[in-house]
């Protein structure tokens, strides 16, 4: 198995412009996550999602935005990048079965905006 | 709303010593979860062990252990006999209870082992 799949693994934008970060599970999760862990610090947690067509907000949204069309796919969109932006962001996905809880993260995306 | 904080930002251990990182939490929930994750400088996220609320016996995977203190919120981590391969952040996480799943971060604690 995969697991949770993110790309690019790198990417650096100019300020203004705007790109999809990519995230994919193959383990059939009906909850994915975005967070962001800027340097030296904990994850935050940007957008979630409990199933296809159902996001909500996390901690810090602004700037973000998300869709979830299938249960595998949960794109982040960046509109207009700042340089508050350069992060490293991770993308999650995680099952329960009764009490037995288990999260999947992706190998995170390095992005710098300059 | 939850809480994660972990107060030591950084610690230094010897090789072979047994090392504590500490994690407290709050909220408001009888039903929750406690995680550690390592992130080596290579920054993936790795799950180390997994403490549940209900759960009545602390939780061990190999040389890690949870120290779980209920009354007390706090949920501290303890690798014994500590490798250089040890160092990294380690991240204390607490999920909600069913239909609240998303996991809260502590700000982390960078351990080195020194030889």
């Amino acid at each position: 198995n995969a697991g949770v799949t993110q790309t690019p693994k790198f990417r650096i934008l100019k300020i203004g412009q705007s790109m999809t970060l990519q995230c994919t599970q193959d383990m059939n999760h009906n909850y994915m996550y975005w967070y962001r862990q800027d340097p030296g610090m904990g994850l935050k947690l940007i957008y979630y999602s409990v199933g296809a067509g159902i996001t909500d907000k996390g901690e810090v949204p602004n700037g973000y935005n998300v869709s979830r069309s299938t249960t595998e796919d949960f794109p982040l969109r960046l509109e207009l990048a700042a340089p508050s932006q350069t992060s490293v962001y991770f993308c999650a996905s995680s099952y329960s079965t009764g009490q037995v809880y288990g999260y999947t993260f992706g190998s995170g995306t390095r992005l710098t905006v300059v | 709303a939850q809480k994660i904080t972990q107060t030591q930002p950084g610690m230094f251990v010897q090789e072979k010593e047994a090392v504590t990182l500490d994690c407290t939490y709050d909220t408001s929930d009888p039903s929750y979860g406690l995680f550690w994750y390592k992130q080596p400088s290579s920054g993936e996220m790795i799950f180390l062990i997994y403490q549940g609320s209900y759960d009545q016996q602390n939780a061990t995977e190999g040389r890690y252990s949870l120290n779980f203190q209920k009354a007390r919120k706090s949920a501290n981590l303890v690798i014994s006999a500590s490798q250089l391969g040890d160092s990294a952040m380690y991240f204390c996480a607490m999920r909600g209870p069913s239909g609240n799943e998303k996991l809260t971060f502590g700000t982390g604690t960078r351990l080195t082992i020194i030889p």
